[in-house]
């Protein structure tokens, strides 16, 4: 089995709805990540969590929201998604260090018509 | 912000031709590292790099770390059709990783 899920894989879905992708780990992290990927801007950062009480946004987190239900959970909404939200978003983990390896999951891609 | 400029930004070469990327930064990183993506898959890391000056191989890949930490390179010898992909490198500081934007490397047979 995979150490890092994410659900759903694909996702069409419509503007102004709400939308949550989940991700889960069995790495034992603290450390989690998401990350949307668009064509040449490589993987821009949306939230953080380092355990499950500590919350962060990253450099592009408006329109997005996040909630770490546990150490191996941690899902991400879109409240009203709107089409420039279209894209491939990322789940990761990572050990305590910034310096150790993280760990992607196999990506969701969101299409906002 | 800590930013890493990445190039090229696409490649396309033959196979049996090597090639050159570059991750540059004007900040110092305590460590450098490199993922591979595939179609459809997330990014896997290659090597992780942590001190100034250091070299390390992996099969035909070269990874170098600068000697100020501010920039690294990844250098493929007779690159091949599995090699082709996105690559991406990722700073490391005491708080957060940062990404570059990646090299998308296409290797023809």
């Amino acid at each position: 089995d995979a150490d890092v899920t994410q659900t759903p894989r694909n996702r069409i879905t419509k503007t102004g709805k709400r939308i949550m992708l989940e991700c889960s780990q069995t790495k034992g992290h603290d450390r989690m990540y998401w990350y949307r990927q668009d064509p040449g801007l490589g993987l821009r950062l949306i939230y953080y969590s380092f355990d499950v009480k500590d919350i962060n946004k990253g450099e592009i987190s408006d329109g997005y929201s996040v909630s770490r239900q546990a150490q191996a959970k941690f899902s991400l909404s879109l409240e009203s998604a709107i089409p420039n939200q279209t894209a491939l978003y990322f789940c990761a983990t990572q050990g305590p260090y910034s310096t150790d390896t993280q760990y992607f999951g196999p990506g969701t891609r969101l299409t906002v018509l | 912000t800590q930013l890493l400029e990445q190039s090229p930004q696409f490649l396309s070469i033959q196979e049996g031709e090597n090639l050159t990327v570059y991750c540059n930064s004007s900040s110092v990183f305590s460590s450098l590292q490199w993922y591979r993506q595939e179609p459809g898959e997330g990014p896997v890391l290659l090597v992780t790099v942590v001190t100034g000056g250091e070299v390390k191989k992996l099969k035909r890949l070269t990874f170098q770390f600068g000697d100020a930490r501010k920039d690294s390179s990844l250098h493929i010898t007779a690159a091949q059709p599995g090699d082709t992909g996105l690559y991406l490198c990722a700073g490391g500081s005491s708080y957060i990783p940062t990404f570059g934007r990646g090299t998308s490397l296409i290797v023809h047979p």
